[in-house]
């Protein structure tokens, strides 16, 4: 079975400070892939990152970076200098070979404040 | 870029009316899914499909039903709405691989009353 936890269900920052969001995952499988997605209030899910379970570099995309540890089953997602556009919930979500559908975490919602 | 469209942004059915929910994706993808989201309880699989008329339930289909005719569209029915049937509806598509990133639609808030 997998499983997906997003243990914070809601964070407050202020604008320009840097904030972490966890994501803790349970799998049995070896080759198995891990997602995140932003939600803004318009409700679309917006895909930020895909990464498989043989690739452990962490990943850094402008403001946004990925730290994936296996030994840790973790995969958390910093942002650096958060802005107010940056208010959403963000989900976690995991995938594996053979299973079409994704197992999401419950999601963390982000408040940036100005 | 990627597109996937569905019918309505918001909804407003009665107990026991039928409920159509449509999707379209542009992407030529094999695979297309109804996700259901509520507060606390994350996306959960209504149903999907990885082919023309070809489906399969996921996690909650009880109460619901899809349809898959062209490549493209992908409905999920409520043949009869019930208020614990309201919900945020999120419609995704993804090429054939089950790993393969999956695209979101804006979402259908639907309200049961």
């Amino acid at each position: 079975a997998q499983k997906v936890t997003q243990a914070q269900t809601e964070i407050s920052v202020v604008e320009k400070e840097d904030v972490t969001l966890d994501c803790v995952y349970e799998t049995r499988d070896t080759t198995y892939y891990l997602f995140w997605y932003k939600q803004p209030p318009s409700g679309e899910l917006v895909f930020l990152i895909r990464r498989n379970s043989f690739d452990e570099q962490n990943e850094i995309s402008g403001r946004y970076s990925w730290n994936f540890q296996k030994s840790t089953s973790s995969f958390n997602f910093t942002i650096t200098a958060s802005q107010v556009v940056d208010s959403a919930v963000y989900f976690c979500a995991l995938n594996r070979p053979g299973r079409r559908a994704l197992t999401f975490g419950s999601g963390t919602r982000l408040q940036v404040q100005p | 870029d990627v597109k996937v469209t569905q019918s309505s942004r918001y909804l407003v059915k009665r107990t026991g009316e039928k409920v159509f929910l449509e999707c379209v994706q542009d992407m030529d993808h094999e695979n297309m899914f109804w996700y259901r989201q509520d507060p606390g309880l994350g996306l959960r699989l209504i149903y999907f499909s990885y082919d023309v008329k070809m489906k399969e339930k996921g996690d909650i289909p009880e109460g619901y039903s899809v349809s898959r005719e062209k490549k493209e569209r992908f409905s999920l029915i409520l043949e009869s709405a019930s208020t614990n049937q309201t919900s945020m509806y999120l419609c995704a598509s993804s090429q054939r691989q089950g790993t393969d990133t999956q695209y979101f639609g804006p979402g259908t808030r639907l309200t049961v009353l």
